[in-house]
């Protein structure tokens, strides 16, 4: 099977603290792509991250961290010092490189609300 | 810069209506993609174009119909609108179909309620 899971569906902090939205994915594909997107109360999805199963480094962007672990097959996402614009639903993306196609399977999405 | 531009916004439909969903994309990508959010279920994939002339069926193809008219545009097609099809439904647009590192671009989206 090929899935993308989000166990948490909604996390709620206050500002200023940090926050690990983690996703963990299935493929049979050795070659891969992981992605996060972001949708804010407006609706839209915009595009934070790729990663390709061969890079394992982690990345840092600001207040925005992710860490790729091949062997637990996770791909969180952590934001620090978190503020009210990071307010969205959250969602991890998994890229199988078969298929012959772009084809993104989703997760379910995780909520994150940042309360001031 | 557009990106990728849906419409409509917002949309009402009774059952057994028909409508079309529009899509247009201004970054000369070649594969374009349409999605349905429900809640508690992600997005998940209903029909995409690899490039101009072809379409293919993603994972929840049934009940639509899509036509890829030229590289820029991919509209979706609902011929009888049912409940289950109450949706947001997006488009997207990426570069290239097997492309290593291109992220989709999606549109605002479309909410859709069938009563």
């Amino acid at each position: 099977a090929q899935k993308v899971t989000q166990a948490q569906t909604e996390i709620s902090v206050v500002e200023k603290e940090d926050v690990t939205l983690d996703c963990v994915y299935e493929t049979r594909d050795t070659t891969y792509y992981l992605f996060w997107y972001k949708q804010p109360p407006s609706g839209e999805l915009v595009f934070l991250i790729r990663r390709n199963s061969f890079d394992e480094q982690n990345e840092i962007s600001g207040r925005y961290s992710w860490n790729f672990q091949k062997s637990t097959s996770s791909f969180n996402f952590t934001i620090t010092a978190s503020q009210v614009v990071d307010s969205a639903v959250y969602f991890c993306a998994l890229k199988p490189f078969s298929g012959g196609y772009n084809k993104l399977i989703f997760g379910a999405g995780t909520r994150l609300a940042v309360h001031p | 810069n557009a990106g990728v531009t849906q419409t409509p916004k917002f949309q009402v439909l009774k059952t057994g209506q028909s409508m079309t969903l529009q899509c247009a994309q201004d970054m000369n990508h070649n594969s374009m993609y349409w999605y349905r959010q429900d809640p508690g279920m992600g997005l998940r994939l209903i029909y995409y174009s690899a490039s101009e002339g072809t379409t293919d069926k993603g994972e929840v193809p049934n009940g639509y119909n899509v036509s890829r008219l030229n590289k820029r545009e991919f509209s979706l097609r609902l011929e009888s609108a049912a409940p289950s099809q109450t949706s947001v439904y997006f488009c997207a647009s990426s570069e290239a179909d097997r492309g290593v590192n291109s992220p989709l671009h999606f549109g605002n989206g479309t909410r859709l309620t069938v009563t």
